[in-house]
């Protein structure tokens, strides 16, 4: 199963940032936080993952708290292409587990 | 941009029947996933598979179900007597480094619907 809690749907107005709320409170200290988006019925797309330290790359920025229990993927200018759901999934392993993720609404 | 390509996109079979979903991963990878999305549901993990042996599989996976890469470049699913509840978009994926800290490549999918 997966080890995360995520709100199952959220509303965005388009330009403003989006931030994605993920508790995984009972992460080890070896595991990563990964974020996955997953666009209508397309295959999953990798956006970032981190450690301990905050992560940014040219889709969006991963904040985590010092204690690690919790993280928040930030969208820094949604558009309407940034209409999907998002899954934060820690990961164990060699594999993904996904959970049910977040919708996210991209209000025009 | 290289990527996971899968065919066939969409495949019709009748109950009972074996299918089979061919999945081409990005050339240097390692690591190789199946996993499936029925209609409104979550994305379930099947099986992974490396150095051409299985490296994990999940509760779905059970023996109806194998994989094997025959040519070093396809990664196939095999499905032996499709049942109803087959009916699912079938995600292969890839990876080129191990474990924990490298990024899963997933292809578009393959949708099964069995009659």
């Amino acid at each position: 199963d997966a080890k995360t809690t995520q709100p199952p749907s959220m509303d965005c107005a388009e330009g403003r940032a989006a931030n994605l709320p993920c508790n995984h409170s009972t992460i080890s200290g070896n595991e990563y936080v990964y974020w996955y988006r997953q666009i209508h019925s397309q295959g999953p797309q990798y956006i970032i993952h981190g450690l301990k330290n905050n992560e940014t790359n040219e889709m969006a920025s991963l904040i985590i708290t010092e204690d690690r229990k919790s993280s928040t993927l930030i969208l820094p200018h949604a558009t309407l292409r940034d209409t999907a759901v998002y899954y934060c999934i820690v990961r164990v392993g060699d594999k993904i587990i996904f959970g049910k993720g977040t919708r996210l609404h991209i209000l025009p | 941009e290289p990527e996971v390509t899968q065919t066939p996109s969409h495949q019709v079979t009748q109950m009972g029947q074996e299918v089979i979903l061919r999945c081409v991963p990005i050339s240097n990878h390692l690591y190789f996933y199946w996993y499936r999305q029925i209609l409104g549901q979550k994305v379930e993990f099947l099986v992974s598979f490396y150095n051409n042996e299985i490296s994990e599989k999940s509760e779905i996976f059970d023996d109806q179900f194998s994989v094997e890469r025959p040519d070093g470049s396809n990664f196939t699913l095999k499905i032996r007597s499709t049942k109803l509840e087959d009916s699912a978009m079938y995600f292969c994926a890839s990876q080129d480094t191990f474990a924990n800290t490298g990024e899963l490549f997933f292809g578009e999918g393959s949708r099964l619907t069995v009659l």
